[in-house]
Parts: structure tokens; sequence; C-alpha cells
């Protein structure tokens, strides 16, 4: 089972629709949760820090299900400018400081 | 604040060329990593450092693939002897303390001919 598991996709949505990606977790000691994005031929970037609590910015919302293992990312009235590759990304747990666990990532594409 | 800086940005070598990639990281971050990325493999953590200290190679391919981290603002990537399969993007990322966020630079593109 990989560390970090990711549905690929793509996901082909419209303008405006709301798209939601999940992502679960083996390591239950994991304690730093992330969303980054991936344009094409560029460098991953923080979206955003995901907290027990959960936690939204503009038009995205991320939670976390330390029971079940699986952190999710809400996009709401999704642009063009959304589409890219979203990695879910896991702190290494107690055993593993220090290292983070990307997933393969879930593509997204915004159709007009 | 200036991000994490590589280069060269771009390199374009022939097989058995050495190649040595630069990685500034942000300053102030204790924890430096080395990634490799490919259509194929997708992100691929090579190796990554602790206060200058490698704590985790296994990711590195093999004895060809070496990096050092000298002092806390350096850290190289060196691949000696290049072959073709090593063709791939190359990131630096930096990270502070254990919790948090990594910050990525911008990649090196490796074509080894």
């Amino acid at each position: 089972r990989k560390e970090v598991e990711q549905d690929p996709g793509p996901f082909n949505v419209p303008e405006g629709a709301t798209v939601a990606f999940n992502c679960t977790y083996s390591n239950s000691a994991s304690q730093s949760f992330f969303w980054y994005r991936q344009d094409c031929r560029k460098e991953p970037k923080l979206l955003m820090s995901v907290y027990s609590s959960g936690n939204e910015d503009g038009r995205f919302t991320a939670q976390l299900n330390r029971a079940s293992q699986y952190i999710s990312l809400l996009i709401r009235d999704s642009k063009l400018s959304d589409s890219a590759t979203y990695l879910c990304v896991v702190n290494g747990g107690s055993s593993n400081t220090g290292k983070l666990i990307f997933g393969q990532g879930t593509t997204l594409q915004v159709k007009p | 604040d200036a991000g994490v800086i590589q280069s060269p940005r771009h390199e374009v070598t022939e097989m058995g060329q050495e190649v040595t990639l630069r990685c500034k990281p942000i300053s102030g971050h204790d924890y430096l990593f080395w990634y490799r990325q490919t259509m194929m493999r997708g992100l691929e953590l090579l190796i990554y450092f602790n206060n200058n200290v490698p704590i985790d190679d296994s990711g590195m391919p093999e004895d060809r693939f070496s990096a050092k981290m000298p002092n806390a603002s350096f850290s190289t990537l060196k691949i000696q002897p290049s072959e073709p399969r090593d063709s791939a993007v190359y990131f630096c990322a930096s990270r502070e303390g254990q919790r948090g966020p990594q910050y990525f630079g911008p990649g090196t593109r490796l074509l080894v001919l």
C-alpha cells in the first residue's frame, strides 16, 4: 500500500463547478498535512496547510479526518486558472521526522 | 524574501559527463531536500539534510549520484558519470523545522544525450 494515495484523475469540470479531491495516508503517526499545487513544467507550490479543525482559504476548503486517515480538498466556483495537479502531502510520522511524503497528484482540468 | 534558488535552470550534457546542480535554501531553514521528477516515476525524494547533515539518502539511485551540504546556505547534487536515464527535472526544497511545509526551487531541467 502506498503511504499517500490519491486518485490521479483527470477530473474534467466546467467553470463554476465544485470539485472535491480525497487522499488517504497510511501512517497514523503523521502530524502535518498539506495540499500543494503543481502547474505544468513548474515546481510544486504550497496551496494550504491542513489543520485538524479544517480550514478555508477563499474558494478552497481542506479537511482532515484522523480516524479514517484521509484528507480532502474542496474547490468551489472553479476557475480556468485552477487547472493543475494537486498533490496531497503528509509528514512522515514520528519515526521519520522531517520527511514529507507526496501523493502522485490529482489532475484537474477546468473547461470553459 | 528570496525563495529557494537553483542553478542552472537548464542543463544539456552528453552521456558520461559530470553534472553538478546547485541549491541555495531559504535563509533560516534547517532542512534541505533534493527531488527528481519524471513523467514515469513522478516526484522522488533522493536525499535530505538536517542542519547540513545527510539524514536519509535511501532514494539516491546509485553510486553515480552524490550530494553535499558544506554549509547552511549551499548544497550540490552531482551525477558522475551521467546517463540518458538521468534526464529529469531536479528540484531542491527547504523547510523550517519538522512540522512546516517545504518550499521548492524552480528546478533544474537536465537532459543527458
